[in-house]
């Protein structure tokens, strides 16, 4: 089955750019989706469509692409950005698949 | 305000059965897919289940499949997991949740606050 690989954790200081990668062979044919969730809480959208932002996300949320990696960026990241990320994609019959998360840990 | 509310999460026993109902309101709920997602205790996310619009298509994980049934009632403005022969690693918290682009099934904008579901003896 199709697998989307993140790294466990990332930590970064207050002020500080976190970057989150999630990796998958079909990547380069599907878009990828990123979400926020903080504990106890339902996930939140941050970026769809790779790139875009939804209304109400902060501007210092940012998604890239390159190949078979996606990444999310956090730049000048806030102690309220600490929470865990998962990146979502579609395997090749448009299935969503998703990472196994990234816990963000501001120091 | 645009909201989805779970419900009909327990315990349930091995082999036992439950029935989970997602309630849409504030959007037009018949032009969406819709989806189950659940999240087992500190694990990550898992993608169970679609249905089309129109329940035209139906989409399973195959760890689920031949034991979840997923439906909707338009009319009703609901979605529903049929969940049977519920094992151990069912346990979670499920999630019904919206896609953004009523034209597509694939980030998910809307989620609902989520239902527990635990299956032991």
């Amino acid at each position: 089955s199709y697998e989307l690989t993140q790294p466990p954790s990332v930590s970064v200081s207050p002020g500080q750019t976190a970057r989150i990668t999630c990796s998958g062979d079909a990547l380069p044919k599907q878009y990828a989706y990123w979400y926020q969730q903080k504990p106890g809480q339902a996930p939140v959208l941050v970026i769809y469509k790779d790139s875009e932002r939804p209304s109400g996300i902060p501007e210092r949320f940012s998604g890239s692409s390159s190949g078979t990696t996606v990444t999310l960026t956090i730049s000048g990241v806030q102690a309220e950005d600490e929470a865990d990320y998962y990146c979502q994609s579609a395997d090749s019959s448009g299935t969503p698949v998703f990472g196994g998360g990234t816990k963000l840990t501001v120091l | 305000e645009v909201q989805l509310v779970e419900s009909g999460g327990g315990l349930v026993k091995p082999g036992g059965s439950l029935r989970l109902s997602c309630a849409a309101s504030g959007f037009t709920f018949s032009s969406y897919s819709m989806n189950w997602v659940r999240q087992a205790p500190g694990k990550g996310l898992e993608w169970v289940s679609s249905i089309s619009s129109s329940s035209s298509y139906i989409y399973y994980a195959d760890s689920v499949k031949g034991r979840f049934t997923i439906s909707r009632d338009n009319a009703k403005n609901s979605l529903y997991l049929q969940m049977n022969s519920l094992r151990a690693e069912d346990t979670a918290v499920y999630y019904c949740a919206r896609p953004y682009d009523s034209s597509a099934n694939d980030a998910f904008d809307i989620w609902g606050q989520g239902t527990m579901v635990t299956v032991s003896s």
